[in-house]
Order: C-alpha cells, then structure tokens, then sequence
C-alpha cells in the first residue's frame, strides 16, 4: 500500500539550512506529485511546493522561492525539501503528501490523499 | 495568490448535530477544491475532492458542495470522532489552504 516515511526531527540555528526526506513506497513515485506543507505549532497548514518526478516539475509559493529547494531521487523514490536561510518563524512540522491523481502539466494541481507522518524542525540559537 | 478564507473559525456543536462550515475563495476556482479533517498530533485527512466527491472510506455523513468562489462542508449528523479541526484547500493555481475551522463539542 501507499506510505510516505519522513526522516526524523531537526534542531537548527537561525541561518542555517534543513533538509527533509520523504521515501515513498507502494508504487506511486513515478506517477504522482509530492508536495510539502508545513504547519507551524498551533497554527493551520501552508502549501510549500510540489514536484512531478517524472516530468522534472517544481514549483514553488512565492513566499518561500528563495529559500526552498524541492528535489527528488527517482531511483530511491524519496523526495527532499530543503529549506535554507533558516529563522525562528520556520519551525514548523514539515509534511509530505502525494497527489491524489496524476498530474502531466505544471499548471495541474491536485488534493493530496495520502500524508507522511510529518518532520519537527525547530529553529533555536 | 488565491485567498481561501474559511467561516466560522470555531464552532461548538452537540453529537447529532447538523453541521456546515464555509469556505470563501478570492477568486474563481471552478470546482478545484478539497477539504481536510485533522486531529491533534496526526496529518491531515482527505475527506472531499473537486467539492464534492467523496473520499474512498469516508462516511457518508459528509459531504461538499459549491463552485466558482463559495463552497460548503456538511456534516449532517455530527458523531464523536468527527470533533477535529477542518481546513478546505483550493488548487486551481498553485495551492493555499483556508486558516481552518475547530470543531468543538458543545
């Protein structure tokens, strides 16, 4: 069956960057996209952006475009978010998710059916 | 960006209760709509697509409906799991999810 495993929790300084990994299995990783929400403590979720590994898609929200790096490994399935220039309003739980159908274009957007368990980053001098 | 702003943010409701949170979109989104249940401690749950189809396992109880700017979630016979926080997620141009709606018991 479908599973997204994310990698475990990060404590980071103010400046510096994280990189979070999120392994797929059960099939999914050639066909669908995986975007990354966050959820900051208390507060509601925010869409980061997505990849489409087989058509080499990324995008980005506007607010994180020069901080986030989404990449993807097909050979092991496993997306990376990395998100750099770290500050305290960054820790957050990081969230993985597929796309709930395929998507061929990067003006196709999708609700996601299936969540990683989530990774804690906190950001503390 | 597209704005998705939901109403009310909290809402107290008893078990059998009917129940309907909304959902505004800055602009027109056709139908590309979704909405979330979430628990504390766990990821979000898939509950609606497209406005208004049903997710596959997701009791009947609840259903969508809308399209263009407004949409609606509805519970028609609130049961004690369905107590949670709510959020709708637009993705007709990139995504943005609504600040979420907390469902308490009365």
């Amino acid at each position: 069956q479908v599973q997204l495993v994310q990698s475990g929790a990060e404590v980071k300084k103010p400046g510096s960057s994280v990189k979070v990994s999120c392994k797929a299995s059960g099939g999914i990783f050639s066909n669908y996209g995986i975007t990354w929400v966050r959820q900051a403590p208390g507060q509601g979720l925010e869409w980061m952006g997505r990849i489409i590994p087989t058509l080499g898609i990324v995008n980005h929200a506007q607010r994180f475009q020069d901080r986030v790096t989404i990449t993807a490994d097909i050979s092991t399935t496993t997306a990376y978010m990395e998100l750099s220039s770290l500050r305290s309003e960054d820790t957050a739980l990081y969230y993985c998710a597929k796309d709930k159908k395929y998507c061929g274009s990067s003006t196709c957007y999708q609700s996601f059916d299936h969540w990683g368990q989530g990774t804690l980053v906190t950001v503390s001098s | 960006d597209i704005q998705m702003t939901q109403s009310p943010s909290t809402l107290s409701a008893s078990v059998g209760d009917r129940v309907t949170i909304t959902c505004r979109a800055s602009q027109s989104i056709t139908n590309w709509l979704a909405w979330y249940q979430q628990k504390p401690g766990k990821a979000p749950k898939l509950l609606i697509y497209q406005a208004s189809s049903l997710e596959s396992g997701v009791p009947s109880r609840f259903s969508g409906s809308g399209s263009g700017t407004e949409f609606t979630l509805t519970i028609s016979s609130l049961q004690p799991d369905d107590f949670a926080t709510y959020y709708c997620q637009q993705y007709n141009s990139y995504s943005t999810f609504g600040q979420g709606t907390k469902l308490e018991i009365k």
